[in-house]
């Protein structure tokens, strides 16, 4: 089953616009809630993760928004540029223990100059 | 200095061969990682090893079998190949099996004719 859905599947967004991307959760265990991108022919990295006692974090132009009552969590990339194009993962796991991180579907983010 | 690096990088064989996949990284890390990204780019973790040790085994036919000869290294070895392990294969790992950032290689495209 999957445990992360993530939408949408794809995302075009003008340059210094706005990409939203949503994930949602069915696991209430996880605790570990972070978001990976990657670029065509690279291996996923680490772009910003977020525990659930808080609400929102902000590193740069790239924020998690975490609703923990809705099991919903989403990630903000303000100014979009062209260099952000390309797929992000939301993902999740128990902050404790073996890391197994349950990923999302996947989001293919184009940015348009 | 990549900090983890998989090898080869491309792989084309035949239904029924058996092949290996090698991944090595030079972090100091305890825990690497197999994970396996479909054609529709899912990410699903395979293995996990912690010091040479099995601590991830998720449901995975066990014509896959990971082997730690020490732990800077996590190799994957696939016996009688099918159509289906067609796939990118990723190695990651992690400074502890608690630690939450795992860092990936650039994966191993496999292709099984």
């Amino acid at each position: 089953q999957q445990q992360v859905k993530q939408s949408p599947q794809s995302l075009i967004v003008q340059k210094g616009g706005i990409s939203i991307i949503n994930c949602a959760y069915e696991n209430t265990a996880f605790d570990y809630f972070p978001w990976y991108q990657q670029f065509p022919g690279k291996g996923p990295a680490l772009l910003i993760a977020i525990r659930p006692d808080v609400s929102e974090k902000k590193e740069g132009r790239f924020t998690i928004s975490f609703n923990k009552s809705a099991k919903q969590f989403s990630l903000h990339i303000m100014d979009s540029q062209p260099g952000d194009s390309a797929t992000y993962f939301c993902a999740a796991s128990r902050g404790q223990g073996a890391q197994k991180l349950v990923f999302g579907q996947g989001t293919r983010l184009t940015i348009n100059p | 200095d990549t900090a983890v690096s998989q090898t080869p990088k491309y792989l084309v064989t035949q239904m029924g061969n058996d092949k290996s996949i090698k991944c090595e990284q030079n972090l100091g890390h305890d825990t690497m990682y197999w994970y396996k990204q479909d054609s529709k780019k899912f990410l699903k973790i395979m293995f996990s090893y912690n010091n040479k040790e099995l601590i991830i085994n998720e449901t995975v036919p066990n014509r896959f079998s990971p082997k730690s000869p020490d732990k800077a290294h996590l190799n994957l070895h696939i016996n009688s190949l099918e159509l289906g392990d067609s796939a990118v294969y990723f190695c990651a790992s992690s400074l502890g099996q608690g630690s939450l950032e795992q860092f990936f290689g650039p994966g191993t495209r496999l292709t099984v004719l």
